[in-house]
């Protein structure tokens, strides 16, 4: 199994600012990948961190707007840059796939950071 | 990604046993069928999965239509931290790509 931290697990930010969020994974997981989850509302899938390279993104979501980092196996960040109040929503990191690789394991999900934009 | 559907709500009372269904007629041959549920104000978490054969686990059972387009999510004695959001997804089998597709999911309400 593996154990994934965030930070900030929340944050109240000015508006036309950028947050950055931190999600670090115990053991080295082939893949990560960042959701929104805005209020009552399922878990929207913004884009696959890929280490070493540029983030896959979902239909709807940009690089500009969310530009992601993956150095290794273990770390990956999110920006929200140029924040609104419609970016107010629940930010989640996952991994997924160990080390072996094995293509039907489970993935893991961070705690969430609450992002709340005024 | 091919398509599951679920009840919105579903209600059981504690210590008995509850059936979630999902409906996913469109499921091709290398979909692996997943379960993670999502206990309020937490991130989602691995339930049970399975491809063809029924399967068991300390935290509930996976059944699997013989034609694999439905499946049931059974919990054998409900508790209430059981409550949460359930949601059944189909991962493609094949290539790097493990990430899941969730829909609006079944919220099971556990009474008393």
């Amino acid at each position: 199994s593996a154990v994934i931290s965030q930070k900030p697990s929340r944050d109240i930010c000015q508006r036309g600012t950028s947050l950055t969020i931190q999600c670090q994974v115990d053991s080295q997981v082939t893949m990560m990948f960042w959701y929104r989850q805005q209020p009552g509302q399922s878990l929207t899938l913004i884009a696959t961190a890929n280490q070493g390279s540029e983030a896959t993104y979902e239909s709807g979501f940009v690089i500009d707007k969310f530009p992601i980092s993956r150095p290794n196996l273990t770390f990956s960040t999110l920006t929200v840059s140029n924040m609104s109040p419609e970016d107010s929503s629940i930010y989640l990191c996952s991994g997924g796939g160990g080390g072996q690789g094995g293509i039907d394991t489970e993935a893991f999900f961070g705690q969430g950071t609450r992002l709340t934009v005024v | 990604d091919a398509k599951t559907t679920q009840p919105n709500s579903m209600e059981s009372n504690e210590e008995e046993p509850v059936h979630l269904p999902c409906n996913h007629s469109t499921i091709s041959g290398t979909d692996y069928i997943h379960w993670y549920r999502q206990l309020p104000s937490q991130g989602p978490e691995y339930v049970i999965h399975g491809l063809t054969s029924n399967v068991n686990n300390r935290m509930a059972s996976l059944a699997i239509a013989e034609d694999r387009k439905s499946s049931t999510l059974i919990l054998h004695r409900a508790t209430l931290r059981d409550a949460a959001v359930y949601y059944c997804i189909l991962r493609a089998v094949g290539g790097s790509n493990y990430k899941l597709t969730f829909g609006k999911g079944t919220l099971l309400t556990v009474n008393p």
